[in-house]
């Protein structure tokens, strides 16, 4: 079952634009985290954030952590045709003694040069 | 460090044949996963692993899929009989194992069952 639910599913942009994508989870978290995934290859980290963090920045990278609504948003900064991907987000549940994570669905952001 | 390897890269098989997917994990890692990834369903946390014991099975589909850790380094996902809706990318990724950290994820092995 799917933790996260991404907003929106497909996203297409103009180079120099900003890309916001969202997630909303169920249950309660130890933390987030949002992975980038390039056709036909695997998953690649981006950024975690924890449950008491509310914000972090990593490059171009923005995200953002609400707990009490239960989402978390990442936005994309002058966005790059090579931005181009799919967008995951993932959560650990709270009390979680291990690593599991579990993935939604993703957004599918194309970047036009 | 050449990163989580997974072999076969491509595999194409008939139904009723057996499966085997390898992994490598990064050295030092202690947490191994595995993953299947499929339009309709996503990605799907099949087994986990840490310092070579199955911690967490229960997304495993059914008795057909077994996996292993017979040591530190290597992995064994196998299907056995596999059918046509076991047919998706399946990812193997690993972890330092330290607790609540980012996995490192392999390029994974596109299965199609025919």
């Amino acid at each position: 079952s799917q933790q996260g639910e991404e907003d929106p599913q497909a996203l297409s942009i103009q180079e120099g634009e900003n890309a916001t994508m969202n997630c909303s989870y169920k249950t309660s978290i130890n933390n987030l985290q949002w992975y980038r995934q390039n056709s036909g290859r695997g998953l690649v980290h981006l950024i975690l954030i924890r449950s008491n963090e509310r914000e972090k920045h990593s490059g171009r990278l923005r995200v953002t952590l609400d707990t009490s609504k239960k989402s978390s948003s990442l936005l994309i900064t002058a966005s790059r045709a090579a931005d181009t991907a799919s967008y995951f987000c993932a959560t650990e549940a709270f009390l979680n003694a291990g690593n599991m994570l579990t993935f939604g669905g993703g957004t599918r952001l194309m970047v036009k040069p | 460090d050449a990163g989580v390897i997974q072999s076969p890269r491509h595999e194409v098989t008939e139904m009723g044949q057996e499966v085997t997917l390898r992994c490598k994990p990064i050295s030092g890692h202690n947490s191994l996963f595995w993953y299947r990834q499929t339009m309709m369903r996503g990605l799907e946390l099949l087994i986990y692993f840490n310092n070579n014991v199955p911690i967490d099975d229960s997304g495993m589909p059914e008795d057909r899929f077994s996996a292993k850790m017979p040591n530190a380094s290597f992995s064994t996902l196998k299907i056995q009989p596999s059918e046509p809706r076991d047919s998706a990318v399946y990812f193997c990724a690993s972890s330092t194992g330290t607790g609540h950290e980012k996995l490192f994820f392999g390029s994974g092995t596109q299965l199609s069952v025919l």
